[in-house]
């Protein structure tokens, strides 16, 4: 079975902090990972994937297999990264890789 | 482009109604997912359409949910004989052919509120 686990409901950090939403999965395959951000009032967007490894907005990930985790990083939290995020599984090819399984995601509040 | 559209944004139904929601996918687009998400938890995967063919259901209720992709108009999740437990907000992402979840774009959800 997929799993996502995001520990941290909440996470309030003070701009120019460094921040890190934390992200741990389970699957037996090789898996695809994601991380979507939803602001308010907005619907969900992807914010990067794994095997990208870019940096989107700031914010990188690194998957480490050893550890099972894809946690989200940014050295130097704006306001305006405040928002939901959710880190998303799915299978790496065939199969179902089109099935997202979401953790339950995190609210990032950037205090000014 | 104006993205994956879903309508109603609010619908809120009696115990024992039925709930339509419907979905417009991206144009280009002729692959839609459903997903739910109730309170405090994930977004969870619901069904998987084609235009006029369930590819992956595994993930609806065996019992009063039903969805369709029809050759025209959009995508629709019915919910018949709704109870309390079926609030939540539905979301529907598309995406194009092959492309999986790697190109999926999300609508911005219909909170359904069973009262």
């Amino acid at each position: 079975a997929q799993r996502v686990t995001q520990p941290e409901k909440l996470l309030s950090v003070f701009k120019g902090a460094p921040v890190e939403l934390k992200c741990n999965y389970s699957y037996s395959g090789s898996p695809e990972l994601f991380w979507y951000v939803q602001y308010s009032r907005q619907r969900l967007q992807l914010l990067l994937r794994h095997i990208s490894r870019e940096s989107i907005k700031g914010f990188t990930a690194d998957l480490n297999k050893g550890e099972t985790s894809f946690h989200l990083k940014k050295p130097f939290a704006q306001e305006e990264d405040s928002a939901m995020y959710y880190c998303a599984l799915s299978g790496w090819r065939g199969g179902s890789n089109y099935k997202l399984t979401f953790g339950k995601g995190t609210l990032l509040t950037v205090n000014p | 482009n104006a993205g994956v559209m879903q309508n109603p944004r609010h619908l809120v139904r009696r115990r024992g109604q039925e709930a339509r929601l419907r979905c417009s996918p991206m144009k280009g687009h002729s692959h839609v997912y459903w997903y739910r998400q109730l309170p405090e938890e994930g977004l969870k995967f619901m069904v998987y359409l084609q235009k006029e063919n369930i590819i992956d259901e595994s993930g609806m209720p065996k019992e009063r949910f039903s969805a369709e992709f029809p050759k025209e108009g959009p995508s629709i999740l019915r919910i018949q004989q709704v109870v309390r437990g079926d609030s939540a907000a539905y979301f529907c992402a598309s995406s194009p052919p092959g492309a999986g979840t790697k190109k999926a774009f999300f609508g911005q959800g219909t909170r359904l509120t069973v009262v």
